[in-house]
């Protein structure tokens, strides 16, 4: 399998231009997660999906961001118009979900590392 | 109000000796403690995870302990190495299937040979 897959590894943009982020999840996973890493703030979620659909978008930082799941296999992340203080390492990551292992071990892709001027 | 906390950003240690990392929260309570190692410009990846009912779990040269009176995990690496050099992380799991982590900052371990 080759792992949870993420596009772009590098962006660099200009303050007020759209950006989208794309990830593939691990075939077979049923959960998929956004975060965004920072050193001030470390790992923070985003949002996540059950079976394609949105469960939690609390950690969405404003209408900027949208991310949506239209199949089991593709994510993206869009952030319209972009800031400067939206520069971060953007992570996807996936899970399967079973009823005999409640646990939730995640498989990270490789990152988005996004730089906005 | 709902805090997890590594209590360092930064251990160093010398080849061989033990390193010991801690995760402390509160207001929370998890089914399962996990661990993920991350390393410059990738993405975690997960080491093992301890149940609430759990004292300690070992794995290799891995040994971790969870306390939920103390509300504390404590990560241990025995005998280490300069390739254990990395930032781990703690992460809470309510245990139902499909539900998201909360992740600490990390602590950036060093392992000087």
């Amino acid at each position: 399998d080759a792992g949870v897959i993420q596009s772009p590894r590098h962006e660099v943009t200009e303050m007020g231009q759209e950006v989208t982020l794309r990830c593939k999840p691990i075939s077979g996973h049923n959960s998929l997660f956004w975060y965004r890493q920072t050193m001030m703030r470390g790992l923070e979620l985003l949002i996540y999906f059950n079976n394609n659909v949105p469960i939690d978008d609390s950690g969405m930082p404003e209408d900027r961001f949208s991310a949506k799941m239209p199949n089991a296999s593709f994510s993206t992340l869009k952030i319209q118009p972009s800031e400067p203080r939206d520069s971060a390492v953007y992570f996807c990551a996936s899970s399967p979900t079973s009823v005999t292992s409640p646990y939730n071990e995640q498989f990270f892709g490789p990152g988005t590392r996004l730089t906005v001027l | 109000s709902q805090k997890i906390e590594q209590n360092s950003e930064a251990l160093n240690i010398q080849e061989g000796k033990t390193a010991t990392l801690t995760c402390n929260y509160t207001n929370y309570s998890p089914a399962y403690l996990q661990w993920y190692r991350q390393d410059p410009g990738r993405g975690p990846v997960f080491l093992l995870l301890i149940r609430e009912n759990e004292k300690e779990k070992r794995k290799e040269r891995l040994k971790v302990t969870f306390d939920t009176t103390l509300k504390q995990s404590l990560f241990h690496i025995t005998a280490s190495q300069p390739a254990d050099s990395a930032t781990y992380l703690c992460a809470l799991d309510w245990g139902q299937a499909g539900t998201a982590l909360i992740f600490g900052k990390g602590t950036t371990l060093s392992v000087s040979s």
